[in-house]
């Protein structure tokens, strides 16, 4: 069974450029979420998406957003890129019974300069 | 507000040795995951906790839960080299699918 695949691996972007990630979840999984994940605060939540719809929201400013396609693939963009969004940028996927655990893609390493 | 604290941030131990990480949350909830990260990789599915006393174990690994305490505890049993990663826990704002991540542990075993 594929895992979740992200792409691109990696990214580099120029400071107010705009970039898109994307997601596949593991086939069966309707329920996708994003994290960033820096050195200094760690993984933190950026949206969750279930059936096209954004079910939950970080506290991430509006540049940030996505969306989620109905064959589950999702999508992040940031607009207006800024230094600080340099980060690793991790796509989960998940079944939607309880207590399951989130299944990470290997993630898409974006830089800005 | 959700908030997740780990201890201790950083572990050096000796293989051989026994050790606990320690996970504690600031607001109720009933849903704790532990995950794994090895340098450059992304997040591996250690353990998840359900229930007030949930108690899994996997090889040198044991995971508990306490909801009153709102503390989990992963506990390291005869380390070994091959156990050198970063441990998160994450809890499950309540009834939300939202999972907040504690700062990790960073763990290195040494002969």
């Amino acid at each position: 069974k594929a895992g979740v695949t992200q792409t691109p691996r990696y990214l580099i972007k120029t400071r107010g450029q705009q970039v898109t990630l994307s997601c596949s979840p593991i086939s069966g999984h309707r329920s996708v979420s994003w994290y960033q994940q820096t050195p200094g605060q760690g993984l933190q939540f950026l949206f969750e998406y279930f059936s096209e719809t954004q079910r939950n929201k970080g506290n991430f400013p509006g540049r940030f957003s996505g969306r989620q396609f109905s064959n589950s693939r999702s999508e992040m963009n940031v607009s207006t890129l800024e230094l600080g969004d340099s980060a690793l940028y991790l796509c989960a996927s998940s079944r939607t019974d309880r207590g399951s655990p989130l299944h990470f893609g290997n993630g898409t390493r974006l830089t800005v300069t | 507000e959700l908030k997740v604290e780990q201890n201790p941030l950083f572990l050096s131990m000796q293989e051989g040795k026994n050790y606990t990480i320690y996970c504690n949350y600031s607001t109720t909830s009933d849903r704790l995951y532990w995950y794994r990260q090895d340098p450059g990789k992304s997040l591996e599915s250690l353990f998840v906790l359900l229930s007030n006393g949930a108690v899994k174990q996997e090889g040198r690994l044991m995971a508990s839960l306490d909801t009153k305490a709102r503390l989990s505890t992963l506990h390291i049993t005869a380390a070994v080299h091959d156990l050198s990663a970063t441990y998160f826990c994450a809890v499950e704002r309540y009834n939300t699918d939202k999972l907040i991540f504690g700062t990790g542990t960073r763990l290195q075993v040494f002969p």
